[in-house]
């Protein structure tokens, strides 16, 4: 199993850019989420997925779309990207209560 | 929203130096979990507490869930190089019908050989 896959590992987009950063998992997993980490912030949830076709906000939405067309994908989208969102971007995916495995990470940078 | 308060922020020890970290919480929570991140990569599971006042032990790893179920602690013995990196306290609670994940904010280890 390749576990969590995120690409790409890094990115630089200018104010107003629109990108997706996608992430996959091999391990048939249903609950999927979405963490921004930032210096002394610890990880915060942006979005979470209980299964495909369900989607929901966490802690941190704004500036970010999110979709669940199938169990292995869960693309998170910047729609018109802020300075604000510069961040490391990690993906994590769990089976019911169980460990949740985290992505090496996107490095966005935003200019 | 939940919130986690994790101390030290920062940790600079000898090699061979006994550490220890905790994190505390105003909510309640039903799992605390500690994690390790090194440099470049996610975050990593060490060891995982489900009942309020379990100790739990993976070598030399050593975390304990609060009996109040506020707060958890986590000891790392006879430190070694790679033991550097940022943990991070994690506590897990149901939120309107969906398991989330709370994290602190990190205690980054340094260790001096």
């Amino acid at each position: 199993n390749a576990g969590v896959t995120q690409t790409p590992k890094f990115q630089v987009l200018k104010t107003g850019q629109s990108m997706t950063l996608q992430c996959a998992q091999d391990m048939n997993h249903e609950y999927m989420s979405w963490y921004r980490q930032d210096p002394g912030m610890g990880l915060r949830l942006i979005h979470y997925s209980v299964g495909a076709g369900i989607t929901d906000q966490g802690e941190v939405p704004n500036g970010y779309n999110v979709s669940r067309s199938t169990t292995e994908d869960f693309p998170l989208r910047l729609l018109s990207a802020a300075p604000s969102q510069t961040s490391v971007y990690f993906c994590a995916s769990r089976r019911g209560y169980n460990e949740q495995f985290f992505g090496p990470g996107t490095r966005l940078t935003v200019l | 929203g939940q919130q986690l308060n994790q101390s030290p922020q920062s940790m600079f020890i000898q090699e061979g130096e006994d550490v220890s970290m905790n994190c505390t919480s105003s909510s309640i929570f039903n799992t605390w979990l500690w994690y390790k991140q090194d440099p470049g990569e996610g975050p990593v599971l060490l060891i995982a507490l489900y009942k309020a006042g379990e100790l739990t032990s993976n070598g030399r790893l050593t975390a304990q869930f609060g009996i109040t179920r506020k707060d958890s602690f986590l000891n790392i013995s006879a430190s070694i190089p790679s033991d550097v990196g940022i943990y991070f306290c994690a506590g897990q609670l149901r939120d309107q019908g969906a398991q989330k994940l709370v994290f602190g904010q990190g205690t980054r280890l340094t260790i001096n050989p």
